[in-house]
C-alpha cells in the first residue's frame, strides 16, 4: 500500500532553518511528483511547490521562492523540504503528498503524509 | 496565478439536508478540479477528482460537477460524519492553489 511517512515535529528559533523528510513506500518513488502543502493553525491549505523525484526538477510557489528548497534522495525513496529564515508565520503543519505521474498527465494529490508540525518560537 | 474562490466559508445544516458548496476559478481549468475533505486534526482526504469522479471508497452521497471556471460539491444527505472542512484545488497548472475552505457543521 502507498505510504508517505514524514519526520517528527520540530521546534525552531526565528531565523533558523528546518528540514522535513517524506519517505515513500508502496510504489515506485521516481514515477510520481511529490508536492508540499502547509497549514497554519486554524487556517487553510497552502500549496508550496513540487519536486520531480526522477529528474530533481522543482517548481515553487511565488511566496516561497528563495526560501524553500526541495530535494530528494532516490536510493532511500525520500523527499525533503528545507525552509530557511523562519519566522513565527511559518508555524504550521507541513504535508507531503503524491501528485501526477512523471510520465505525463495531471492528477490530484491522492496520498498524503501524516504531517509534520513545525513551531517557530524564541 | 489562478485564484480559487469557495462559498460559503461556513454552513450549518441538519442531518439529511442537501448541502452545496461552490468553487470558482479565476480562469478556465477544464475539469482539473479536486475536492478534499479535512476532519479536525486529520490529514486532507481526496474526495473527488476530474471535477466529478468519486475517489474509491467515497460514499455516493458526495458528488461533483462543473467545468471551466465554476464547480460544485454536493452532499445529497448530510451525515454526522461529514462534519469537516472542504477544499477545492486547481491541479491544471502550478501553483496548485486551494480554495479558502468551507466548514460544514451540523445544526
Amino acid at each position: 500500500q502507498v505510504q508517505l511517512v514524514q519526520s517528527g515535529a520540530e521546534v525552531k528559533e526565528p531565523g533558523a532553518s528546518v528540514r522535513v523528510s517524506c519517505k515513500a513506500s508502496g510504489y515506485t518513488f521516481t514515477d510520481y511528483f511529490i508536492h508540499w502543502v502547509r497549514q497554519a493553525p486554524g487556517q487553510g491549505l497552502e500549496w508550496m511547490g513540487w519536486i520531480n523525484p526522477k529528474s530533481g526538477g522543482t517548481k515553487y510557489a511565488q511566496n516561497f521562492q528563495g526560501r524553500v528548497t526541495m530535494t530528494r534522495v532516490t536510493s532511500i525513496n525520500t523527499a525533503y523540504m528545507e525552509m530557511s529564515r523562519l519566522t513565527s508565520d511559518d508555524t504550521a503543519v507541513y504535508y507531503c503528498a503524491r501528485g501526477s505521474a512523471v510520465s505525463g498527465g495531471k492528477n490530484p494529490s491522492d496520498y498524503w503524509g501524516q504531517g509534520t508540525l513545525v513551531t517557530v518560537s524564541s | 496565478d489562478i485564484q480559487m474562490t469557495q462559498s460559503p466559508s461556513s454552513l450549518s445544516a441538519s442531518v439529511g439536508d442537501r448541502v452545496t458548496i461552490t468553487c470558482r476559478a479565476s480562469q478556465g481549468i477544464s475539469n482539473y478540479l479536486a475536492w478534499y475533505q479535512q476532519k479536525p486534526g486529520k490529514v486532507p482526504k481526496l474526495l473527488i477528482y476530474s471535477a466529478s469522479t468519486l475517489q474509491s471508497g467515497v460514499p455516493s452521497r458526495f458528488s461533483g460537477s462543473g467545468s471551466g471556471t465554476d464547480f460544485t460539491l454536493t452532499i445529497s444527505s448530510l451525515q454526522p460524519e461529514d462534519v469537516a472542512t472542504y477544499y477545492c484545488q486547481n491541479y491544471d497548472s502550478a501553483p496548485r492553489t486551494f480554495g479558502q475552505g468551507t466548514k460544514v457543521e451540523i445544526k
